[in-house]
């Protein structure tokens, strides 16, 4: 059974604070790993998305990657209280699987 | 990125009645759509996943005789509420696949009373 972890939070950071939010996968064959925000009442919307170790930097997002011990984090630099949501994060397996597994996602409250 | 579209985006209907949920992929194929629901507060929950030209594969539990998917084409997919009743309402998120992103519908909010 493949298996997304993330802690449901609260998260509760301050307006201009770096929001840093975790998950870890139990397949280790994962190749396909993504970040989706989910306001409340709506759809996930997808935010970032990265396929090898390292950083991929883009606007106030972050996404740090680190198969070896099978973590992937988002990090929001200067949020801001519209940042406010829930954060999904998403791992598809090796060969091509198109199913992604999610987790149960993370509460972010960015409070002014 | 890539837009879907999702329709109706809320409905009302009674108990017994079917319901229609259309997902299109407007500016993209989508070889792959994906059905899922939400209840308020908790996680998404995969139902189906569609493949055009193929049935569905459903997740165990849900049961396909009440949950009729059709992909028909790459860039539309249809789920049917069959009798539907009033423990079926929740919100129904169609999601398409890009490869190797997904992107998901506005979503359907569905009660049946």
């Amino acid at each position: 059974q493949k298996e997304v972890e993330q802690n449901s939070g609260p998260l509760s950071v301050p307006e201009g604070a770096i929001a840093s939010l975790n998950c870890t996968y139990s397949d280790r064959g994962s190749q396909s790993f993504f970040w989706y925000r989910q306001y409340s009442g709506k759809s996930p919307e997808l935010i970032m998305s990265i396929y090898s170790n390292g950083d991929k930097e883009d606007g106030r997002f972050t996404a740090q990657l680190n198969k070896a011990s099978q973590y992937v984090s988002l990090l929001i630099r200067d949020s801001q209280p519209s940042d406010s949501a829930t954060y999904l994060c998403a791992v598809k397996g090796a060969g091509g699987s198109y199913i992604p597994t999610f987790g149960r996602g993370t509460s972010l409250i960015v409070h002014p | 990125g890539a837009v879907v579209s999702q329709h109706p985006s809320r409905v009302i209907c009674k108990s017994g009645t079917s319901v229609k949920i259309e997902c299109r992929s407007l500016d993209f194929q989508a070889t792959t759509m994906f059905w899922y629901r939400q209840f308020p507060k908790q996680s998404l929950m995969l139902m189906a996943t569609s493949n055009e030209g193929s049935k569905a594969t459903y997740e165990q539990g849900v049961e396909k005789d009440k949950f009729l998917i059709n992909h028909a084409s790459l860039t539309l997919s249809t789920l049917t509420v069959t009798s539907a009743h009033p423990e079926d309402s929740s919100f129904y998120i169609c999601s398409a696949s890009s490869f190797p992103e997904q992107y998901f519908g506005p979503g359907t909010r569905l009660t049946v009373t």
